[in-house]
């Protein structure tokens, strides 16, 4: 099975840059997902790792250690509208589309 | 716009009611989805269908009941729901066939069972 942690909440300042850490316990791994979630919204797609290390992506970046099962979203000069819930999923061994959620990390970025 | 779209939005139904939601991708996408979200719970997978042939059923009451008819469309049937049925039901939909596939989702129908 699949267990995945993350914080359940986080608060940061505008233009600071925060860090979402999620960690999991997988009886495989084919791969781990962020995604976004606006209030009332469906997530939408940050970003993909399979390999460990780090993917940039504008202000966006998220790294993989497979050897530690550790991931983490930075968010940089955070913007009043990355108020949202973060999402940390992985796909396990089993197919490419069965994929495990995290309850999410909810974010509020104040002024 | 994800491509991905569920009608109603919001539904309010009784526990002897029969319901459907329905979904729609419009991104030629093989594999479709339907995930449940709670409050303060993970997203949690019920359905896949591939092909149009269903490949997982995550223990789900036999009370939800989903049918594919061709790649493109996804219902998920209801019958003698509960209270704690009530949630957000997502839909998604990805190529199927990809390693580094992503699933992109509907805007959701939120339920309320009373």
């Amino acid at each position: 099975g699949q267990n995945i942690d993350q914080p359940t909440e986080m608060t940061a300042t505008e233009g600071a840059i925060v860090q979402i850490n999620c960690t999991y316990q997988t009886s495989g791994f084919n791969g781990l997902f962020w995604y976004q979630q606006h209030a009332g919204e469906a997530p939408t797609f940050l970003s993909y790792n399979v390999l460990d290390g780090l993917e940039e992506k504008g202000r966006f970046s998220s790294f993989l250690s497979r050897s530690k099962g550790y991931s983490y979203l930075l968010l940089k000069e955070l913007q009043m509208k990355d108020s949202a819930s973060y999402l940390c999923a992985v796909r396990d061994s089993g197919g490419y589309q069965k994929v495990t959620f995290g309850t999410g990390t909810k974010l509020q970025v104040i002024p | 716009e994800t491509g991905v779209t569920q009608t109603p939005r919001h539904l309010v139904m009784g526990m002897t009611n029969k319901k459907s939601l329905k979904c729609e991708q419009h991104l030629g996408h093989n594999a479709m989805y339907w995930y449940k979200q709670s409050a303060k719970k993970p997203l949690e997978l019920m359905f896949v269908y591939n092909f149009k042939e269903q490949t997982e059923n995550n223990s789900v009451p036999s009370r939800f009941s989903p049918e594919c008819p061709n790649s493109s469309h996804l219902f998920l049937h209801l019958h003698t729901l509960q209270p704690e049925d009530s949630a957000l039901y997502l839909c998604a939909s990805s190529q199927g066939d990809l390693p580094g596939e992503t699933q992109y989702f509907g805007p959701g129908t939120r339920l309320l069972v009373l």
